[in-house]
């Protein structure tokens, strides 16, 4: 299966700053996931966007989906050392059975 | 809820010996897992789809009579890592979908296979 792009690949920043990871895929997709991974660990799941979505909050973060692009943008506000993680995107396909297509993700190290 | 738990969490075996990981689903029925692999600082690739009840459904390069899929119950598939080699060495992480749930998958821990 095609793999999305994600950029950076790799962002470092300090504590209170805000990171913005962008992805992008290649498929038509039913929805759009990000998803969170420590190091060594499962995958955390953050946030859904569907595909007839444009943005969607929750807490700290900011999920933007731009289907004429085949683009979404994953922003955390105001991060902290505890963000430090490794964040995918996934797209689910035509269908929205869990078939799931990863990103290639992007290493978030926030600096206390 | 919605508790995917994967058993063991690290294993090391020798080139040529069987290696089973087990996925289950500890609140929930999952007529569906899927079975990742994960190489270090990679994404994640899906290898198979896990369907209770019938054969294991794989993605295109993945070997079938390698990395054996069961899925006996409702709660329970493994992955069986046939005569493994050092190249089979990497991260394995199962998921599961909720019935009649759409996507978010919940996903197991993973498990680190490394083979000497």
């Amino acid at each position: 299966s095609q793999q999305g792009e994600e950029d950076p690949q790799a962002l470092s920043i300090q504590e209170g700053e805000n990171a913005t990871m962008n992805c992008s895929y290649k498929t038509s997709i039913n929805n759009l996931q990000w998803y969170r991974q420590n190091s060594g660990r499962g995958l955390v799941h953050l946030i859904l966007i569907r595909s007839n979505e444009r943005e969607k909050h929750s807490g700290r973060l900011r999920v933007t989906l731009d289907t004429s692009k085949k683009s979404s943008s994953l922003l955390i506000t105001a991060s902290r050392a505890a963000d430090t993680a490794s964040y995918f995107c996934a797209n689910a396909g035509g269908t929205s059975y869990g078939k799931l297509t990863f990103g290639q993700g992007t290493i978030l190290t926030v600096h206390p | 809820g919605a508790v995917v738990s994967q058993h063991p969490s690290w294993v090391i075996c020798k080139s040529g010996t069987s290696v089973k990981i087990e996925c289950r689903s500890l609140d929930f029925q999952a007529t569906t897992m899927f079975w990742y692999r994960q190489f270090p600082k990679q994404s994640l690739m899906l290898m198979a789809t896990s369907n209770e009840g019938s054969k294991a459904t794989y993605e295109q390069g993945v070997e079938k009579d390698k990395f054996l899929i069961n899925h006996a119950s409702l709660t329970l598939s493994t992955l069986t890592v046939t005569s493994a080699h050092p190249e089979d060495s990497s991260f394995y992480i199962c998921s599961a979908l909720v019935p009649g749930g759409v996507s978010p998958l919940h996903f197991g821990n993973g498990t680190r296979l490394t083979v000497t």
